[in-house]
């Protein structure tokens, strides 16, 4: 069964720590879509990612990063030199192709980053 | 280019009654999807539409349903509203199923007394 899972439930750094946020996945597909999602308190999800399951390149966006490996199921993402306004619930979340394409996100629980000054 | 849109923002019912929600896609996407998000469950995935047809739906009871106009705008409606409905509903939309990125709306926080 497909299951996304985030054991950080809440993290608290300093500003200008690096932070690096855990996401582990469970899927029976070989094609698959990982995302990365920002809350922020005014609620609207933020989209920061989307890798497909082929693409095991680590990618960097400015202080972002993400590290995507199969062999152990995993795709975290790192912020370096964290802000302030990084301070919001981050989700990963998980798309198969199993049945055809679909849009259908199975979420983690989130995890709650608060970045003190 | 504008973002998803969605109607009301805030909303207070009372049980019973019934809500219809509404989304307006990024312009030039045809796939709209629906979540909603509760403390005690999470985001949890209601249905997804594209080109006005239902391609997926989640583990809902049939009190939660939707649809899709031909100009890619959606609406989900709940009838019979209960004090566990009380959620944020979240829209999402995307050029098409499968292989593209997913933009989500600010979310309408329906609150039921």
């Amino acid at each position: 069964a497909q299951k996304v899972t985030q054991a950080q439930t809440e993290i608290s750094v300093v500003e200008k720590e690096d932070v690096t946020l855990d996401c582990v996945y469970e899927t029976r597909d070989t094609t698959y879509y990982l995302f990365w999602y920002k809350q922020p308190p005014s609620g609207e999800l933020v989209f920061l990612i989307r890798r497909n399951s082929f693409d095991e390149q680590n990618e960097i966006s400015g202080r972002y990063s993400w590290n995507f490996q199969k062999s152990t199921s995993s795709f975290n993402f790192t912020i370096t030199a964290s802000q302030v306004v990084d301070s919001a619930v981050y989700f990963c979340a998980l798309s198969e192709r199993y049945g055809g394409a679909t849009n259908k996100l199975i979420f983690g629980t989130g995890t709650l980053l608060a970045v003190q000054p | 280019k504008a973002g998803v849109t969605q109607t009301p923002r805030y909303l207070i019912k009372t049980r019973g009654q019934q809500v219809t929600l509404s989304c307006s896609p990024i312009s030039g996407h045809r796939s709209v999807s629906w979540y909603q998000q509760t403390p005690g469950q999470g985001l949890q995935f209601l249905f997804e539409y594209f080109s006005e047809t239902q391609r997926n739906k989640g583990n809902f009871p049939g009190r939660f349903s939707g649809r899709q106009f031909s100009n890619s705008r959606s609406e989900m409606n709940v009838s019979t509203l209960e004090l566990g409905d009380s959620a944020l509903y979240l829209c999402a939309s995307s050029l098409g199923p499968g292989d593209y990125e997913q933009y989500f709306g600010p979310g309408t926080r329906l609150t039921v007394t």
